[in-house]
């Protein structure tokens, strides 16, 4: 099956810093990903919804300027999360999916960030 | 937006006894997608209904549809400890590149 891999999937980041996660599509091109995060025992959270080579569409609650997506192509979006702060510290998880349609997620490995 | 209720919240089963998790929606599903997360893991899809009815199975899994396309179910029957993990059902509205609407899972534990 289709193969999505994200980076890193662990990082640990002081308050203030920024942190980029990249969510490649391996064998597939995806026009649309998206980024979930995933609070510990908890499901998971849709943020947004990436799309290539335009502006990515939030979702209710989610600050823009604050976790930066950047879809440049086919097979990558990034999230980045801008002067992090401690309760930003989640699992970070993006998704795609192969065609338009009814069909299955793929999903990355998830990012555990820490922000300390 | 879009509300997927997904009950029991957690369940603890003996091993070898049976285990329904059930998911409900207001509104008419264009289909609906089952996944499985094991503790530290990400989702893995297991399955995906999208006709009304529908009744699929895999091994111990049985995985329902309703007539109306706005409840689903997933039974395993006789519960191993490799069925330890939180299942979550997703569902997708209309037919397209949209996002799925996840319910809040339930989380399995099986006791030996």
């Amino acid at each position: 099956g289709a193969v999505v891999s994200q980076h890193p999937s662990r990082v640990i980041c002081k308050s203030g810093t920024s942190v980029k996660i990249e969510c490649r599509s391996l064998d597939f091109q995806a026009t649309t990903m998206f980024w979930y995060r995933q609070f510990p025992k908890q499901s998971l959270m849709l943020m947004a919804t990436s799309n290539e080579g335009s502006k990515a569409t939030y979702e209710q609650g989610v600050e823009k300027d604050k976790f930066l997506i950047n879809h440049a192509s086919l097979t990558l979006s990034t999230l980045t999360v801008t002067s992090a702060h401690p309760e930003d510290s989640s699992f970070y998880i993006c998704s795609a999916r192969e065609v338009v349609g009814n069909t299955e997620a793929f999903f990355g490995q998830g990012t555990r960030l820490t922000v300390v | 937006g879009q509300q997927v209720m997904q009950i029991p919240q957690y369940q603890h089963v003996q091993e070898g006894e049976d285990f329904t998790t059930y998911c409900n929606s207001s509104t008419t599903l264009s289909n609906i997608q089952w996944y499985k997360q094991r503790p530290g893991g990400h989702p893995v899809f297991l399955i995906q209904l999208v006709k009304s009815g529908e009744v699929k199975k895999q091994k111990r899994l049985t995985f329902q549809f309703g007539e109306a396309k706005k409840n689903s179910s997933l039974h395993i029957t006789a519960t191993q400890t490799t069925d330890v993990g939180t299942y979550f059902c997703a569902a997708e509205l209309n037919s397209g590149n949209t996002p799925l609407v996840f319910g809040k899972g339930t989380r399995l534990s099986v006791i030996a």
